[in-house]
C-alpha cells in the first residue's frame, strides 16, 4: 500500500493476556519506530529498528514488551501479560533514513486492556 | 528535564490572530528538527522541517535557535482549520537516531 499500515486498528483484551501487533511500513523504509501515546499525552518511544542495525530498545517498559522485524519488513509488536496500563495507542512510523527524514505514521493500533 | 519540552496549551486565538509556539531541547548536539501536527484521535504527520536558517511554508514559519536550545513555529492568519496539537520533534543524538516528540501545544482557533 502506499502508507503505513497497521492492524488491528482496535484490539480490547482481557488483563494477564498477550497481544500482538503488527505494522506493514512504506516499501524502501529501513527506518521504523514504536511510539506508544496515552490519552492527553504525547508521544513515547519504545523501539527504532534500522535496516539489519541492532534495534534500538531503549524506550520498552518493562521485559513485558518486545519487538520484532523481519529485514526492512513487517514488524510485529508484542505484549505479554498485558495490564491496564498498557491501554494506549500505539502508533509505528517508517522512514527512508534514520533520525533526519520525515516520518509517516500510521493510524495505530487502540489497545485497551480490561 | 524532559528532552523536549512544550507548554501544552491550550492556545485559544481568534481568526486571523498570529501566534508562535517555543519548544526547548535539552542535547545541545542535536541536529535534526521538525514540527509535526496532530488532529484529534489522528496519527502525527509532518507540518515541517526546520533548518538552521529558518523557513518558510506559506503561513507557517520554523526557527532555530542553537544557542539558547530551541525552535519555534509561528503561524500567521490563524484559521480554524489550524486547530490541533503541534508536536515539536528532536533527533535528540546523533548516535540514537530515533526521533523524539514533545507532548505537544494545543491550539484552538476560534471563529
Amino acid at each position: 500500500g502506499a502508507g503505513v499500515s497497521q492492524s488491528p486498528s482496535n484490539k480490547v483484551t482481557e488483563k494477564g493476556k498477550d497481544v500482538e501487533l503488527r505494522c506493514d511500513p512504506i516499501s524502501g523504509h529501513t527506518a521504523l519506530y514504536w511510539y506508544r501515546q496515552r490519552l492527553g499525552q504525547g508521544l513515547e518511544f519504545l523501539i527504532y529498528f534500522q535496516g539489519n542495525s541492532a534495534p534500538d530498545k531503549s524506550g520498552l517498559p518493562s521485559d513485558r514488551f518486545s519487538a520484532e522485524r523481519t529485514g526492512e519488513s513487517v514488524s510485529t509488536l508484542t505484549i505479554q501479560r498485558t495490564q491496564q496500563e498498557d491501554s494506549a495507542v500505539y502508533l509505528c512510523a517508517s522512514s527512508r533514513e534514520a533520525g533526519n527524514t520525515e516520518a509517516f505514521f500510521g493510524q495505530g493500533t487502540r489497545l485497551t486492556v480490561v | 528535564r524532559k528532552e523536549v519540552e512544550q507548554d501544552p496549551g491550550p492556545f485559544n486565538v481568534p481568526e486571523g490572530a498570529t501566534v508562535a509556539f517555543n519548544c526547548t531541547y535539552s542535547n545541545s548536539a542535536s541536529q535534526s528538527f521538525f514540527w509535526y501536527r496532530q488532529d484529534c484521535r489522528k496519527e502525527p504527520k509532518l507540518l515541517m522541517s526546520v533548518y538552521s536558517s529558518g523557513n518558510e511554508d506559506g503561513r507557517f514559519t520554523a526557527q532555530l535557535n542553537r544557542a539558547s536550545q530551541y525552535i519555534s513555529l509561528l503561524i500567521r492568519d490563524s484559521k480554524l482549520s489550524d486547530s490541533a496539537t503541534y508536536l515539536c520533534v528532536v533527533n535528540i543524538s546523533p548516535g540514537r537516531r530515533a526521533l523524539t516528540f514533545g507532548s505537544g501545544t494545543r491550539l484552538q482557533v476560534q471563529p
